[in-house]
């Protein structure tokens, strides 16, 4: 199983970008990176997605490396609203999924 | 519209009543799955399927049945709740798996457990 490795906690300033990188060094091949954020107890959000190429939807931009041992996931304007807990997952072709325990990113005023 | 439904959403038992927590996608996902959630852990898989009829366990299933006899439910039953499954509990969905590209999870808002 691909396992992923996130900084447990993040402060980024209002207007600013937020990076959250993520590593997954036994990433396989056809194996896609997910990214997800909670808030407080919700249900995640789904937020982008990637296998290879860099992506880029309404909330977020995530670019991988060329060797797709690593990704990092860019909020262009981190609002308060973006307060919450980031997970970068890998899903294996078999449905198996660990979320680990993500990052905590605080946008203060 | 499109959801994942969980019921009920909060639910205090006590140890040995057997419980069932209900799951419901109306989205024709393939796959659904039940997660976890204890402070300071993340969400942690506990079964997953990937069709109907066909399940498999996750990082920690001990204590949890699930079953998939059609496509758009995935009940979890706690046989004989003990108070270490006391958590709060997601369930999702999705079209397909990672490795298409359909992996995207839909989740349900959550069930919160209490055993007591």
């Amino acid at each position: 199983d691909a396992k992923t490795t996130q900084p447990p906690s993040m402060d980024c300033a209002e207007g600013r970008a937020a990076n959250l990188p993520c590593n997954h060094s036994t990433i396989s091949g056809n194996e896609y990176v997910y990214w997800y954020r909670q808030i407080h107890s919700q249900g995640p959000q789904y937020i982008i997605h990637g296998l290879k190429n860099n992506e880029t939807n309404e909330m977020a931009s995530l670019i991988i490396t060329e060797d797709r041992k690593s990704s990092t996931l860019i909020l262009p304007h981190a609002t308060l609203r973006d307060t919450a807990v980031y997970y970068c997952i890998v899903m294996d072709s078999w449905g198996k999924l660990q979320f680990g325990a993500g990052t905590q990113v605080v946008v203060t005023p | 519209e499109a959801q994942v439904t969980q019921n009920p959403r909060y639910l205090i038992t006590v140890t040995g009543k057997k419980l069932t927590v209900t799951c419901s996608q109306n989205m024709n996902h393939e796959y659904m799955s039940w997660y976890r959630q204890d402070p300071g852990l993340g969400l942690r898989q506990i079964y997953y399927s990937m069709n109907v009829e066909v399940t498999d366990k996750g990082d920690v299933p001990e204590g949890y049945k699930v079953s998939r006899k059609e496509k758009r439910n995935f009940p979890l039953i706690l046989e004989s709740p003990s108070p270490n499954q006391t958590s709060l509990y997601f369930c999702a969905s999705s079209l397909s798996v990672g490795t298409s590209g359909s992996g995207r999870q839909y989740f349900g808002p959550g069930t919160r457990l209490t055993v007591l």
